[in-house]
């Protein structure tokens, strides 16, 4: 089984703030990785797949990169709707999530 | 618009059985990738099976924690997705969610949820 991991679970950051969260899986995934937005109450919503091509209507402050087995999500500039639970997500063999990065106000 | 809609969740005692149904509009259900993904009370995301397109063959996969207890079918006349859950434990409580692929290695897609208690 693919392992995800995800660093770091939570963070405290301001309104404006670049928030870096990242993900890493226990082997390649040919770029299978896809990253959540969750809110309370709420279903994920799809941010981005293929580990950086932006789901249509995700605004562009929202971006991801990957390195190897390292993936990345960046906020440029948090807005106060971006306050959330952000999700990895691999799906080179059995769907798997990542243990989530809480986003929380500081 | 999308609209997926699940249903059939409830409070039902350690042992018993529970189907679960997910009513899709605004997409080709026939072509999609259908998954159940939950999630227990305070916890992240499981996923826990998925049903392929007939066009792929139509097979089913499960996580280890519900193979050989839940059931997914598909009727892709009707847009229906069901998970039929046998032998229900405590922990399977959780928000039932199901999702959707249909065309990206993504879940495009996914229904508001629906809460099932297991608990004597």
């Amino acid at each position: 089984d693919i392992q995800l991991t995800q660093s770091p679970s939570f963070l405290a950051a301001s309104v404006g703030d670049r928030v870096t969260i990242t993900c890493r899986a226990s082997q390649d995934l040919n770029s299978y990785l896809a990253w959540y937005q969750q809110k309370p109450g709420k279903a994920p919503k799809l941010l981005i797949y293929t580990a950086s091509t932006l789901q249509s209507g995700v605004p562009s402050r929202f971006s991801g990169s990957e390195s190897g087995t390292e993936f990345t999500l960046t906020i440029s500039s948090l807005q106060p709707e971006d306050f959330a639970t952000y999700y990895c997500q691999q799906l080179k063999s059995y769907p798997s999530f990542g243990p989530g990065t809480k986003v929380d106000i500081k | 618009e999308v609209q997926m809609v699940e249903s059939g969740g409830g409070l039902v005692k350690p042992g018993e059985s529970l189907r679960l149904s997910c009513a899709v509009s605004g997409f080709t259900f026939s072509n999609a990738w259908m998954s159940w993904v939950r999630q227990a009370p305070g916890q992240g995301l499981e996923w826990i099976g998925r049903s392929k397109s007939k066009s792929v063959g139509g097979t089913t996969d499960y996580s280890t924690p519900v193979k050989g207890r839940f059931t997914i079918s598909r009727d892709d006349s009707n847009n229906m997705l069901y998970l039929q859950m046998n032998s229900l434990k405590t922990e399977d409580t959780a928000v039932y969610y199901c999702a959707a692929e249909v065309g990206n290695p993504s879940f495009d897609f996914w229904g508001q949820g629906t809460l099932v208690t297991v608990s004597s």
